[in-house]
């Protein structure tokens, strides 16, 4: 069975410092793991994913996330926030890509 | 450009008054699948397709119907909505050797 935690259901952070979102996951095989965003009142767009290469895996607007397979984790980072990354974040995974399991989601609030 | 096209967009209906909310892929993919968005839950798979003829429960399926006679549709039918379907409704499709699932914009149903 797959299933992901993510541990923050709400993040604050000041614009132009680091950001941290974190996601453990469970399953049973060799996982994709992903990050969606998802912007107020708007649909799901990928940020990044990891399909068994790379273990640092980077995605669009700076965003990058690291796979650790003895930690079952795939946090997402990036250096500098900005206020256009003020949205909701899900951590997602799957094995065979006919179901992908979703976090609750973490809520990225950031400050001017 | 590759979509997934969920109509409509917005839709408030009686309970009891059966609705479906259609959804159709331009790729070719052998997965699709429904899931719904409640807010603290992220998304939970409610039907899945793996290809034409091919359907399975999800998550939570109690209340839907799907179908998929063709490859490229996926219809999520509700036969007798109830309030608690009240939701944000994503279609998703993907494919064997596509590493990640591409949504729709989203469907907001209201139930009164």
């Amino acid at each position: 069975a797959q299933s992901v935690t993510q541990l923050d259901s709400h993040v604050s952070v000041s614009e132009g410092t680091p950001v941290l979102l974190r996601c453990n996951y469970s399953s049973s095989y060799s996982p994709s793991l992903f990050w969606y965003v998802q912007h107020p009142n708007k649909g799901l767009q990928l940020l990044l994913k990891y399909t068994s290469a790379a273990t640092l895996v980077k995605g669009i607007n700076g965003f990058e996330a690291e796979f650790k397979k003895s930690e079952t984790s795939f946090h997402l980072t990036k250096p500098s926030a900005h206020m256009s990354d003020a949205a909701e974040y899900f951590c997602v995974v799957t094995i065979y890509f006919n179901k992908f399991y979703f976090g609750s989601g973490t809520k990225l609030n950031v400050k001017p | 450009e590759a979509q997934v096209t969920q109509n409509p967009r917005y839709l408030i209906t009686v309970t009891g008054k059966k609705l479906t909310v259609t959804c159709s892929q331009n790729m070719n993919h052998e997965y699709m699948s429904w899931y719904r968005q409640d807010p603290g839950l992220g998304l939970r798979q409610i039907y899945y397709s793996m290809n034409v003829e091919v359907t399975d429960k999800g998550d939570v399926p109690e209340g839907y119907k799907v179908s998929r006679k063709e490859k490229r549709n996926f219809p999520l039918i509700l036969e007798s909505p109830s309030p608690n379907q009240t939701s944000l409704y994503f279609c998703a499709s993907s494919g064997r050797r596509v590493p990640e699932a591409f949504f729709g914009q989203g469907t907001r149903l209201t139930v009164v």
